[in-house]
């Protein structure tokens, strides 16, 4: 089975300014995907970036970006030039790859907040 | 591309009643799809994961007498809330993955369920 966890209910940064939202996570397969999402008000799920396990090079796309750390099982998010726009409630979530339904599994979320 | 189409998007119903909700995958077949339940600050917590022209395998905990989940199509899935409570009262969220989102989940918009 695998677990993750945020252990940041909530977090603040100024606009403009960098934040990174962490999350560890536990599995026992050999390959799996790791996802960050994203929830504003309307409550719309947004995928923000998405790991593959088996690749070592952090996935990149624009401002956000992930610091993999494999052996150590983190998988944090680092927002760069925050936006008024990127206040949303954060979601870190994997599934293996291969494994039965591949079911997406989530943390407990993330607050964040920017203030202007 | 790989849009899922959720409604109703809010529905309120009266205790005892049954409540449907549809889940439909626009533009890609879904053999699988998944149902969620979000309290209000909450993480998501996975119900079912719903078969094409199968039954669903529900989540320890989650009575399946209590949330029929029918997926008769490689579009559609729908879950319906029997005899509903207002314990039942909830954000729930229908989901599928798609290769065409690199095998990321792509989300309905969500459906807030009020039972009075």
């Amino acid at each position: 089975a695998q677990t993750v966890t945020q252990s940041q209910p909530e977090m603040s940064v100024q606009e403009a300014e960098t934040v990174t939202l962490s999350c560890t996570y536990d599995t026992s397969e050999s390959d799996y995907y790791l996802f960050w999402y994203k929830q504003p008000p309307s409550r719309q799920m947004i995928l923000v970036i998405r790991q593959e396990a088996y690749k070592q090079q952090n996935a990149t796309e624009n401002r956000f970006s992930v610091n993999f750390q494999k052996a150590a099982k983190s998988f944090s998010l680092k927002i760069s030039d925050s936006q008024l726009g990127d206040a949303a409630m954060y979601f870190c979530a994997s599934y293996p790859y291969l494994q039965g339904a591949q079911k997406l599994v989530f943390g407990q979320g993330t607050r964040l907040t920017i203030n202007p | 591309g790989a849009v899922v189409s959720q409604h109703p998007s809010r529905v309120i119903c009266k205790s005892g009643t049954s409540v449907k909700i549809e889940c439909r995958s626009l533009d890609f077949q879904a053999t699988t799809m998944f149902w969620y339940r979000q309290f209000p600050k909450k993480s998501l917590m996975l119900m079912a994961t719903s078969n094409e022209g199968s039954k669903a395998t529900y989540e320890q905990g989650v009575e399946k007498d209590k949330f029929l989940i029918n997926h008769a199509s490689l579009t559609l899935s729908t879950l319906t809330v029997t005899s509903a409570h207002p314990e039942d009262s909830s954000f729930y969220i229908c989901s599928a993955r798609t290769l065409s989102t690199n095998y990321g989940y792509t989300f309905g918009s969500g459906t807030r369920l009020t039972v009075v």
